[in-house]
């Protein structure tokens, strides 16, 4: 079993429509949450960084993590064509060192003009 | 300031061969790491450098990966020889600060093809 699972998509939605993408995940030792964007023969490029229980809000973005079910998601406002990406969610426990990363396999974004 | 380079962007060799891939991270950054990821998986973490050390070399599959960062500066991954499983875009990401992950920064990745 993967240490975190991720729906690898695509996902097709429509200009201004609210995106939702999610990853669960098993090692409850997980405490630090990031989602990076991931655009096509780039690297991925950090969007949202949180820790452990709660959400967090970046202008069109908001980052949810519930550790009671080892679940965490983002959340896309108005979407754009411009966010048509892969988001890889990735998180670590902080003890082996924050940037030792397990991501999960990336869900692709389209977004329709 | 220039991001974190790779080179080169593509490699195509066949099985058998040696190929070594090349990471610049960004200026004055100690931490340098190496990702993988193997087509229809997930990027999987191979080792971390600081400076010139190995911090940890844990996620490397075999023997058949060399990486060394000479002089703490750039880093190379050798793969001798390459095999087709090995195929895949290898990662490189450093920071300068170890406390958090915000300050990670990925390059553009090599794809690595092995026919």
């Amino acid at each position: 079993q993967k240490e975190v699972e991720q729906d690898p998509g695509p996902l097709s939605v429509p200009e201004g429509a609210i995106v939702s993408l999610n990853c669960t995940y098993s090692n409850s030792a997980f405490q630090y949450f990031m989602w990076y964007r991931q655009y096509s023969r780039k690297g991925p490029e950090l969007l949202m960084y949180t820790y452990s229980s709660g959400n967090k809000e970046d202008g069109r973005f908001t980052a949810q993590v519930d550790k009671s079910s080892k679940y965490i998601s983002l959340f896309i406002r108005d979407s754009q064509p411009s966010d048509s990406a892969t988001y890889l969610c990735a998180m670590t426990d902080g003890n082996t060192g924050f940037q030792k990363l397990v991501f999960g396999t990336g869900t692709r974004l389209l977004v329709s003009p | 300031e220039a991001g974190v380079t790779q080179f080169p962007s593509h490699s195509v060799i066949e099985k058998g061969q040696t190929v070594t891939l090349r990471c610049d991270p960004i200026s004055g950054h100690d931490n340098l790491y190496w990702y993988r990821r193997v087509m229809g998986k997930e990027i999987k973490f191979l080792l971390h450098f600081v400076k010139e050390s190995k911090q940890d070399e844990s996620g490397m599959p075999n023997n058949r990966f060399l990486a060394e960062r000479t002089g703490g500066t750039y880093s190379t991954l050798k793969v001798q020889p390459a095999e087709l499983e090995d195929s895949g875009v290898y990662f490189c990401a450093s920071s300068q600060d170890l406390g958090s992950a915000e300050k990670l920064f990925f390059g553009s990745g090599t794809q690595l093809s092995v026919l």
